[in-house]
């Protein structure tokens, strides 16, 4: 069975300043890792995932995460955050696509972002 | 993008009384859709897989008589709270997976669903 700890469940932060919310997980397997992002009133949407090649990935907004699969983590960054970065971000691991598709999440990390 | 909604966004009921959410894929066809359940401040826990005309899937520990689901077409799921206790108060997560991939990251959420049960 596969687990997540996101670390912190609230983190401010003033505009501009860069940001790091942590993941780490457990998995006897080998995994596919998530992030995924829920504004207010609105559902989680795939903000970044790793399933395979390079390590470090993207997203079209500013935010990466490197997977570490010594340290068990998909710690999520960004250089410098907007006030629209408020939200509540879910870390997430599947075990394998054949699996069924199953999402274990974290608890989940409140960012807020204040001017 | 894929949209999913979820209705109703909030109920309250009584305790005793059944309440159905559904959860409907708009603009994709969904072979699989997934119940999850979030207490506050905890995971997104997976409550049953259901797939388009078949059983659900539930997870371990969670009642599939008192939680009942019907994927009775590709773009509805619905999920039954019967004789609902205010233990099952909670905030119920739909996802609707496409059928032509069989990676995770094709899941697609729907906002949400408050049940407050008096």
């Amino acid at each position: 069975a596969q687990s997540v700890t996101q670390l912190d469940s609230q983190v401010p932060v003033f505009e501009e300043a860069p940001v790091e919310l942590r993941c780490n997980y457990s998995s006897s397997v080998s995994v596919y890792l998530f992030w995924y992002v829920q504004y207010p009133n609105q559902g989680l949407q795939l903000l970044l995932k790793y399933l395979s090649g390079s390590t470090l990935v993207e997203s079209i907004n500013g935010f990466e995460a490197e997977f570490n699969k010594s340290q068990t983590s998909f710690h999520l960054r960004k250089p410098s955050v907007h006030i629209s970065d408020t939200a509540e971000y879910f870390c997430a691991v599947s075990a394998s696509r054949w699996h069924g598709n199953k999402l274990v999440f974290g608890a989940g990390t409140i960012l807020r972002v204040k001017s | 993008g894929a949209v999913v909604s979820q209705h109703p966004s909030r109920v309250i009921c009584k305790s005793g009384t059944s309440v159905k959410i559904e959860c409907r894929s708009l603009d994709f066809q969904a072979t699989t859709m997934f119940w999850y359940r979030q207490f506050p401040k905890q995971s997104l826990m997976l409550m049953a897989t259901s797939n388009e005309g078949s059983k659900a899937t539930y997870e371990q520990g969670v009642e599939k008589d008192k939680f009942l689901i019907n994927h009775a077409s590709l773009t509805l799921s619905t999920l039954t709270v019967t004789s609902a206790h205010p233990e099952d108060s909670s905030f119920y997560i739909c996802s609707a997976r496409t059928p032509t991939s069989g990676a995770p990251d094709t899941q697609y959420f729907g906002p949400g669903t408050r049940l407050t049960v008096l």
